[in-house]
């Protein structure tokens, strides 16, 4: 079984702060590990994912995660927050090639504060 | 431009009256999947298919049904709607066998049921 728990449901920062949404896993194998944002009235898009190899992966608008094994997470980061950062983030976790496809958490919503 | 199209964006319906919420892709995607989103839940799989003529359960399948005869059509079916099926549905698709592939999801169809 897998699941992902994202601490905080909402998470808010100043414009030019760091921000940092927790995200940890469980799985019984190797995950892939992905976050997506949903900006108000729209679908889910691809932030950045894991899958293998170099733990750190960087993804669109400037945010990265970095996939802790011995931690069980996958927390994400941006250097400098944007206005436009403004939206509700979840992370997901598959351990399974094509079924089920993604197990997600129940998202953190940014918000961005001038 | 590759989509993931939803159709109705809302609707509010009554109890009972049965209604269909149709999805389409345009990338020939073989594996598509139907979320519904509810607060503090994330996304909750439905139903999932892998093929044309291929669907199996979600997490969350009671009272709902779906069908898979075209490869681009995965329609979500209520068969006699109630109100703990309002919601907020996402469809999605991906290429199947492709665990660490990225779902894209339509614009999501807001469901009211009084």
């Amino acid at each position: 079984a897998q699941s992902v728990t994202q601490l905080g449901s909402h998470v808010s920062v100043s414009e030019g702060a760091l921000v940092l949404l927790r995200c940890n896993y469980s799985s019984s194998v190797p995950p892939y590990l992905f976050w997506y944002v949903q900006y108000p009235n729209q679908g889910l898009q691809l932030l950045l994912k894991y899958t293998t190899g170099a733990t750190l992966v960087k993804g669109i608008n400037g945010f990265e995660a970095e996939f802790k094994k011995s931690e069980t997470s996958f927390h994400l980061t941006k250097p400098s927050a944007h206005m436009s950062d403004a939206a509700e983030y979840f992370c997901a976790v598959t351990q399974d090639t094509g079924r089920r496809a993604l197990t997600f958490g129940s998202g953190t919503r940014l918000q961005v504060q001038p | 431009e590759a989509q993931v199209t939803q159709n109705p964006r809302y609707l509010i319906t009554v109890t009972g009256k049965k209604l269909t919420v149709t999805c389409s892709q345009n990338m020939n995607h073989e594996y598509m999947s139907w979320y519904r989103q509810d607060p503090g839940l994330g996304l909750r799989q439905i139903y999932y298919s892998m093929n044309v003529e291929v669907t199996d359960k979600g997490d969350v399948p009671e009272g709902y049904k779906v069908s898979r005869k075209e490869k681009r059509n995965f329609p979500l079916i209520l068969e006699s709607p109630s109100p703990n099926q309002t919601s907020l549905y996402f469809c999605a698709s991906r290429i199947p066998g492709q665990g660490s592939g990225e779902l894209f999801f339509g614009e999501g169809s807001r469901l009211t049921v009084l």
